[in-house]
């Protein structure tokens, strides 16, 4: 019974480095969303996905491309990391329908040096 | 748009006293309100949700929250709190179908819950 599992939990990367966070929900879950946390800035979403083969963009996009070729997996890219991407990141899914509530992973802590 | 505020950062509250954490929201149509924890190191756990209907909810661990529509808020509660209760929270809001955003779920900055033996 996993739920929604985040890969990796954990990376360092160099400024300018390129990394992918994978996100896979067992739940057949339509959508899936990514949220970076930082301290005294709460969730804030950088993309979601409504359905596979669909993306749209959240409050804080620029730096990040998603894709959702398969429903089960969203996929996070960093092309180019910066400092200002060091953060927590949580992957959530959820039924459809606006009032279905998400499952989350457990996040990636990734630091950019 | 759809917005939603927190504004507290942190309650403190002793334990056995009744706990509220507060939420406003900004919407254009009809909300789809949310309230989650998180524990540290963790991720977030749904507690109660409100879609339509009773404006008092019930939720996991005795919490409860009520919807007031002419106040655009959806406070969280808990009538006798817990040092157990101690955790980040957060409220959500998402919209309906009849929006151009439907589907996205946006969160408030998060309130710290301390609750003190």
């Amino acid at each position: 019974n996993a739920g929604v599992t985040q890969t990796p939990k954990f990376r360092v990367l160099k400024t300018g480095q390129s990394m992918t966070l994978l996100c896979a929900q067992d739940m057949n879950h339509e959508y899936m969303y990514w949220y970076r946390q930082d301290p005294g800035m709460g969730l804030r979403l950088i993309h979601y996905s409504v359905g596979e083969g669909t993306t749209a963009k959240g409050e804080v996009p620029d730096g990040y491309n998603v894709s959702r070729l398969k429903k089960q997996n969203f996929l996070l890219g960093l092309e180019s990391a910066a400092p200002s991407q060091t953060s927590v990141y949580f992957c959530a899914s959820s039924q459809q329908g606006a009032g279905t509530e998400a499952f989350f992973g457990q996040g990636t802590r990734l630091t950019v040096v | 748009a759809q917005s939603v505020a927190q504004p507290e950062d942190q309650v403190n509250v002793a334990e056995g006293n009744p706990l509220t954490v507060k939420c406003t929201y900004s919407v254009s149509g009809n909300p789809y309100l949310f309230w989650y924890v998180q524990y540290p190191n963790r991720g977030l756990q749904f507690l109660l949700k409100y879609i339509t209907g009773d404006n008092l909810v019930k939720g996991s661990y005795g919490f409860e929250a009520e919807f007031n529509k002419s106040q655009t808020s959806f406070h969280l509660k808990k009538p006798s709190a817990l040092v157990s209760d101690s955790a980040l929270y957060f409220c959500a809001v998402r919209l309906g179908r009849t929006t151009d955003s439907w589907g996205k779920l946006q969160f408030g900055a998060g309130t710290q819950v301390v609750v003190t033996p």
